[in-house]
């Protein structure tokens, strides 16, 4: 079955970096799109971009572009996001998930990992 | 980007009824729409896609309809594992975005 595991929560600096893991695993990791979705309290779930590890293609959120770097390694099925330059605002749950497409349905986001807490605090 | 509104945060309903979640578009976003369950630990699972399709696994007592810019989840026969929040998602152009949620509770 699909399943994608999420690092563990991180308490880090303003100012510093931060880079978090998402290991896919029970399909093809190079065949689909992985999505990042940021999640704060009153400012609900918000997409921050998908990278597809086959090809190593990245789309990015406006709202989100230099704060995250999406990348991705095929021999460990694991893909990454980091954020820099941290600041409170950056305090969120953050989640990745499968991307299915479908020509004649759309898209959705079919398979979700557990969230990843991510605390920013001096 | 277009905004997605779930004007009600929260409802009450007792097992076994039927119960309604809606959701509005900004713009039209032809069926594009999809539905979210979070449990209280978090779990974010896909109920809904393209308005009306039900993703492997889910109960049948979960259903979508709508078009335009007005869409609904229902849930019918309300079980106690059903407490949850409930978002909308559109994907009709980037970047895709969510409503608010839906909180579900029992009475």
């Amino acid at each position: 079955q699909v399943q994608l595991q999420q690092s563990g929560a991180e308490l880090v600096r303003p100012g510093t970096s931060v880079k978090i893991s998402c290991k896919a695993s029970g399909y093809t990791f190079t065949n689909y799109w992985l999505g990042w979705v940021k999640q704060r309290p009153g400012h609900g779930l918000e997409w921050i971009g998908d990278i597809y590890p086959g090809g190593v293609y990245t789309n990015y959120n406006e709202k989100f572009r230099g704060k995250a770097t999406l990348t991705a390694d095929t021999s460990s099925s694991t893909a990454y996001m980091q954020l820099s330059s941290l600041t409170s605002e950056d305090s969120a749950v953050y989640f990745c998930a499968r991307r299915y497409y479908r020509y004649d349905r759309g898209t959705w986001f079919a398979y979700w990992g557990q969230g990843t807490l991510v605390t920013v605090s001096a | 980007d277009i905004q997605m509104t779930q004007t009600t945060s929260s409802l009450s309903a007792s097992l076994g009824d039927r119960v309604t979640i809606s959701c509005s578009a900004s713009q039209g976003i032809s069926n594009y729409l999809n539905w979210y369950q979070q449990k209280p630990d978090g779990t974010v699972k896909l109920l809904i896609y393209y308005t009306s399709s039900l993703h492997s696994g889910v109960p049948s007592r979960f259903s979508g309809s709508g078009s335009g810019t007005d869409y609904s989840l229902t849930i019918s026969n309300l079980e106690p594992e059903d407490v949850a929040t409930y978002y909308c998602q559109q994907y009709s152009k980037l970047p895709p975005t969510f409503g608010g949620g839906t909180k579900l509770e029992i009475k």
